[in-house]
């Protein structure tokens, strides 16, 4: 069964630095590779996907993921964080064709100024 | 896009009474739908999904069940709450038509608190 792996439960940085949330996948032939984030008390927003094509996929608020598919990992990116990017973010992955979306445990994310 | 409704938003329910949260779906026909739970501090835990009308399938046995009386409404019960029961509840909508992508659209969710 497919199975994500969030290294980090707690990420602090300060602002306009960058950051790097790590995502790791069991492997799989074929898969669809998701990040999500989560502001409290609210459900999840999708900042972006892979589905196939290039491997560097641009998402929502500046945030980037670069898909490895012989690390099986789907990191995310952002080159300069605001206090706003302040929440929970979580790494989803799909085998083609499946019904569920395994989520990772979750990483959240603090700026501090 | 899709458009998921949740309610109620907050419950703070006794011990041993009876739950119901529902979700309705618009923008799109004969979706998959899911609840999911976070307790706090965790991640995502699937509870329940559905591939049509009265499809249910239960990922964690549990406290709980769900229904999906129509197709864009799927509803989350139990008859006698526990303290463990307590936690946010999301219901997520994966659209099949016309190419499924394999994306969760999200509810704002309901927080449910049993004392």
């Amino acid at each position: 069964a497919q199975s994500v792996t969030q290294l980090d439960s707690q990420v602090p940085v300060f602002e306009e630095a960058p950051v790097e949330l790590r995502c790791n996948y069991s492997s799989s032939v074929s898969v669809y590779l998701f990040w999500y984030v989560q502001y409290p008390n609210q459900g999840l927003q999708l900042l972006l996907k892979y589905l196939s094509g290039s491997t560097l996929v641009k998402g929502i608020n500046g945030f980037e993921a670069e898909f490895n598919k012989s690390q099986t990992s789907f990191h995310l990116r952002k080159p300069s964080v605001h206090i706003s990017d302040t929440a929970e973010y979580f790494c989803a992955v799909s085998d083609k064709g499946a019904q569920k979306l395994v989520f990772g445990q979750g990483t959240r994310l603090t700026i501090n100024p | 896009s899709q458009t998921i409704h949740q309610w109620p938003a907050t419950l703070v329910q006794p011990v041993g009474s009876p739950l119901s949260l529902e979700c309705t779906v618009e923008g799109t026909s004969n979706p998959n739908l899911y609840w999911y739970r976070q307790a706090a501090g965790r991640g995502l835990q699937l509870l329940f999904y559905s591939v049509g009308i009265g499809q249910i399938s239960s990922e964690v046995p549990q406290n709980l069940s769900a229904s999906r009386p129509q197709d864009r409404q799927f509803i989350l019960s139990s008859k006698k709450l526990l303290l463990s029961d307590s936690g946010f509840y999301l219901c997520a909508c994966k659209a099949r038509r016309p190419v499924s992508t394999g994306e969760l659209f999200f509810g704002e969710g309901s927080r449910l608190t049993v004392l």
